[in-house]
């Protein structure tokens, strides 16, 4: 089965820039698609097919995809940005649905 | 603006069967550019996908579930509900419905349900 590693944990400070990677085999040849989950409420997709940005989404969330690895970035990281971000793609193959284990991006 | 709404019971005995419904309002169930899913996330824990299911009736489940799993459709109520069967306590999560967005390189889930939280206890 198909597997999506993310890092439990980033840290940054607030007006630095966060990346948070998902790493699975050949993701680049997937669309990666990012959500963002605040405490008690559901996800939000931030990101969609890898680096595009739904309507009401900042220009400071963007998305890239290569190789083995896609990366969330935050630029100019806010104390409203700290929630749990995971990334999710479509097996295409097995048709399943599969979500990284989620990083929590924490606000210093 | 669509809206989705997951309702059932909050709590299950072990061994029973969880069933769950979600009513999709403000746009209809019956697309052909989207599935509809549900996905778990037990307490403190990551997302899962459940399975999903199209509007004439075709499913894709999480093999993991697979033999416990039933996703169907009621397209003239704009809903499709969720059965797990023979539940145990790790099936205690919250449960989401979304929409599914069909795409050739795989889609994404938007909007989702706010969630329903099932607990499965004696």
């Amino acid at each position: 089965s198909y597997v999506l590693t993310q890092p439990p944990s980033v840290s940054v400070a607030p007006g630095k820039t966060a990346m948070i990677t998902c790493g699975g085999n050949n993701i680049g040849s997937n669309s990666v698609h990012w959500y963002q989950q605040k405490p008690g409420q559901a996800p939000v997709v931030v990101i969609y097919y890898d680096s595009d940005r739904p309507s009401g989404i900042p220009e400071r969330f963007s998305g890239s995809n290569s190789g083995n690895t896609a990366t969330l970035t935050i630029s100019r990281v806010e104390a409203g940005d700290e929630a749990d971000y995971y990334c999710q793609v479509w097996d295409t193959s097995t048709h399943r649905g599969v979500f990284g284990g989620g990083t929590k991006l924490t606000v210093l | 603006q669509l809206q989705l709404q997951e309702s059932g019971p909050g709590l299950v005995k072990p061994s029973e069967t969880l069933s769950l419904t979600c009513t999709v309002s403000g746009g209809s169930i019956s697309s052909n550019d989207y599935y509809w899913g549900w996905i778990r996330q037990p307490p403190g824990k990551g997302l899962e996908w459940i399975g999903s299911i199209f509007y004439s009736g075709n499913t894709y489940y999480n093999p993991s579930l697979k033999s416990r799993v039933t996703i169907f459709v009621d397209t003239s109520k704009n809903q499709f509900s969720l059965r797990l069967s023979s539940v145990t306590a790790t099936d205690t999560a919250v449960y989401y419905c979304a929409r599914y967005r069909i795409s050739w390189y795989g889609g994404w889930f938007d909007p989702w349900g706010q969630g329903t939280l099932v607990t499965v206890s004696s």
